[in-house]
């Protein structure tokens, strides 16, 4: 089974600075890693995703995040923020052969100031 | 493309009422189906997944069935709503090894 830690539940952050957003998972099988956005009453959008390969990955949008294998993280950063990124993020992990069964963390709700 | 619609989008039920929330996905053919529940203030819970017609995983215990009666239709119903049932229900859909791809949502407030 894995499981997922979102460890901060809100972060607020003025206009154009940068962000983190941390995310720790544990499984004891290799797993995709994926970060979605949610919009208020919305359902989730898929920001970036991690299958294989390089270890960055980046968002059209100017996100990135990096999987860390070794300290079992995969945070999210964006170098400068804008209001329209104030959105609740979270980060999933599935089992690969699992049946894409995703496993969420609890969710860190961004805020942007101006 | 592929689109997934999930409907009502908001629906306020009694206690003790039954429960229907549809969703289709257009597009694909033998989609992962997926119902998940999201609580004020929560992440995320998967309720129930299916990888083909008829075959339905409960991942919860609760007051809550799915069904998939049609290879791109996936149903979530309740015979007897509670108020624990409130919520933000999420369908979604994946193939396989790629991620899932959200509906809308149904926001469910039950009275």
């Amino acid at each position: 089974a894995q499981s997922v830690t979102q460890l901060d539940s809100q972060v607020p952050v003025f206009e154009e600075a940068p962000v983190e957003l941390r995310c720790n998972y544990s499984s004891s099988v290799s797993v995709y890693l994926f970060w979605y956005v949610q919009y208020p009453n919305q359902g989730l959008q898929l920001l970036l995703k991690y299958l294989s390969g390089s270890t960055l990955v980046e968002s059209i949008n100017g996100f990135e995040a990096e999987f860390n294998k070794s300290q079992t993280s995969f945070h999210l950063r964006k170098p400068s923020v804008h209001i329209s990124d104030t959105a609740e993020y979270f980060c999933a992990v599935s089992a690969k052969a699992a049946g894409n069964k995703l496993t969420f963390g609890g969710g860190t709700r961004v805020l942007v100031k101006p | 493309s592929q689109t997934i619609h999930q409907w009502p989008a908001t629906l306020v039920q009694p206690v003790g009422s039954p429960l229907s929330l549809e969703c289709t996905v257009e597009g694909t053919s033998n989609p992962n189906l997926y119902w998940y529940r999201q609580a004020a203030g929560r992440g995320l819970q998967l309720l129930f997944y299916s990888v083909g017609i008829g075959q339905i995983s409960s991942e919860v215990p609760q007051n809550l069935s799915a069904s998939r009666p049609q290879d791109r239709q996936f149903i979530l119903s309740s015979k007897k709503l509670l108020l624990s049932d409130s919520g933000f229900y999420l369908c979604a859909w994946s193939a396989r090894n790629t991620e899932a791809f959200f509906g809308q949502g149904t926001r469910l407030t039950v009275v």
